[in-house]
């Protein structure tokens, strides 16, 4: 079974430019997640799809962050423009269904790893 | 209060020891708990899922205990191999997980 692919495995830019992250989730699971993970901590949730319905962005920092799940397949998130405390990993993950159903077992990509400089 | 707390550690143990950690969590209305290991710089995978009445998975024992707010994670035996960061994962309502910041685990030989 293929995982959750995710592109560039890393990006390094410098502030206040603009950078994008692709996801591709195992196939038929229909909810998506975006994670931030900063060195040290747990991953923080950014945004959560259910299909290419938007289910919690209550920790997306809406002035420069976005997300789209097109089609309820593929997703991409934008940080536009980026800060030096964007500096983190951002994870992919997906699940067959959504917390609370019994299938939310959390697949995760192999992160993109960002720079801000 | 955090919603999801964890000791940071790191547990620095010997081979062969056994080791033991908690989380705690703030929402009394919690269904689902789960425990991941994520080894230094990969992703998280989902170690096991902690039920009512306690579970175990070869050396590892997940338990359970609503009426304090935490559950645990046992690592009887420790290998080498074992060395990683738990995350305590924890339903806030029937749609959102919430992750620990991690419990460092060090085996030495």
């Amino acid at each position: 079974e293929a995982g959750v692919a995710q592109s560039p495995r890393y990006k390094i830019i410098e502030k206040r430019q603009s950078v994008a992250f692709w996801c591709n989730p195992i196939s038929g699971h229909a909810t998506l997640y975006w994670y931030q993970q900063i060195l040290g901590q747990g991953p923080k949730l950014l945004i959560q799809f259910q299909n290419n319905g938007v289910v919690d962005d209550s920790q997306l920092p809406k002035d420069r962050f976005s997300a789209e799940r097109l089609k309820g397949v593929d997703s991409t998130l934008k940080i536009q423009p980026a800060k030096l405390e964007d500096s983190a990993v951002y994870l992919c993950a997906s699940s067959l269904a959504p917390p609370g159903s019994g299938n939310e077992k959390l697949f995760f990509g192999s992160g993109t790893q960002l720079s801000v400089l | 209060r955090k919603e999801v707390e964890q000791d940071p550690g790191p547990f620095n143990v010997p081979e062969g020891a056994t080791v033991a950690f908690n989380c705690t969590y703030s929402n009394s209305a919690s269904q689902s708990f789960f425990w991941y290991r994520q080894d230094c710089r990969k992703e998280p995978k989902l170690l096991m899922s902690v039920y009512s009445s306690g579970n175990e998975d070869g050396r590892f024992t997940a338990q359970l205990n609503r009426a304090s707010q935490y559950i645990s994670l046992l690592i009887r035996d420790s290998k080498l191999s074992d060395s990683a960061t738990y995350l305590c994962v924890v339903s806030l309502n029937d749609y959102k997980l919430s992750f620990g910041a991690g419990t460092t685990v060090t085996v030495r030989a």
